[in-house]
């Protein structure tokens, strides 16, 4: 079955430095979407990226989907302390129809440090 | 507006108990979701249903069953409990909007 794995697992950086978190799948990706879950919390869907070379900003956030649609990145600029949290990527694959079901990746745990 | 609601928030079953986790959401989505999160395992899809009166499998169905009891409200029942179902639980609808989750521990 479709599988996406994450990478890497856990990052630590210092407030003020730069993160990314990259995602692969082994098909190909009707559309990827980006989640952050805080400790303890429920995931919250950040973006949704469909079109094969995607990019997406939001603020210090910039997602990417590849030009084959299998893989993804996130890339927070400048982090702060309010970005700590686990972010999961999700991919639907097979005509993503609207009840399509994600596979997640395994999530890239942030800790930001002041 | 409430979004998605799971409830209970927190639940001990002992081995072999059953157990119902409600889930409700009131935006009039057409899709609701079952998901367990394990640590280092991300989110892993238990059912879903496209749209009321259908269920289908996700990836990891065993030990569990569902009712999508009309457009708003999708249960999960766990019929004989066991220590591997130790997981949190997401409900979630329109794929995107998830629930706060209920954390269930199983002794």
């Amino acid at each position: 079955g479709q599988q996406v794995m994450q990478i890497p697992q856990y990052q630590h950086v210092q407030e003020g430095e730069d993160f990314t978190t990259y995602c692969n799948s082994s098909t190909t990706l009707s559309n990827i979407q980006w989640y952050k879950q805080r400790p303890g919390g429920h995931p919250v869907f950040l973006i949704q990226l469909v079109k094969s070379g995607e990019v997406k900003k939001q603020k210090r956030l910039t997602f990417q989907f590849g030009e084959a649609k299998k893989n993804s990145s996130l890339h927070i600029t400048a982090t702060q302390t309010t970005d700590v949290g686990t972010y999961f990527c999700a991919g639907v694959s097979g005509g993503g129809t609207s009840y399509g079901k994600l596979t997640f990746g395994q999530g890239t745990i942030l800790t930001v440090h002041p | 507006n409430a979004g998605v609601t799971q409830t209970p928030k927190f639940q001990v079953l002992k081995t072999g108990q059953s157990m119902t986790l409600q889930c409700a959401q009131d935006m009039n989505h057409n899709s609701m979701y079952w998901y367990r999160q394990d640590p280092g395992m991300g989110l892993r899809l238990i059912y879903y249903s496209a749209s009321e009166g259908t269920t289908d499998k996700g990836e990891v169905p065993n030990g569990y069953n569902v009712s999508r009891l009309n457009k708003r409200e999708f249960s999960l029942r766990l019929e004989s409990a066991a220590p591997s179902q130790t997981s949190v639980y997401f409900c979630a609808s329109a794929r995107q909007y998830f629930g706060p989750g209920t954390r269930l521990t199983v002794t």
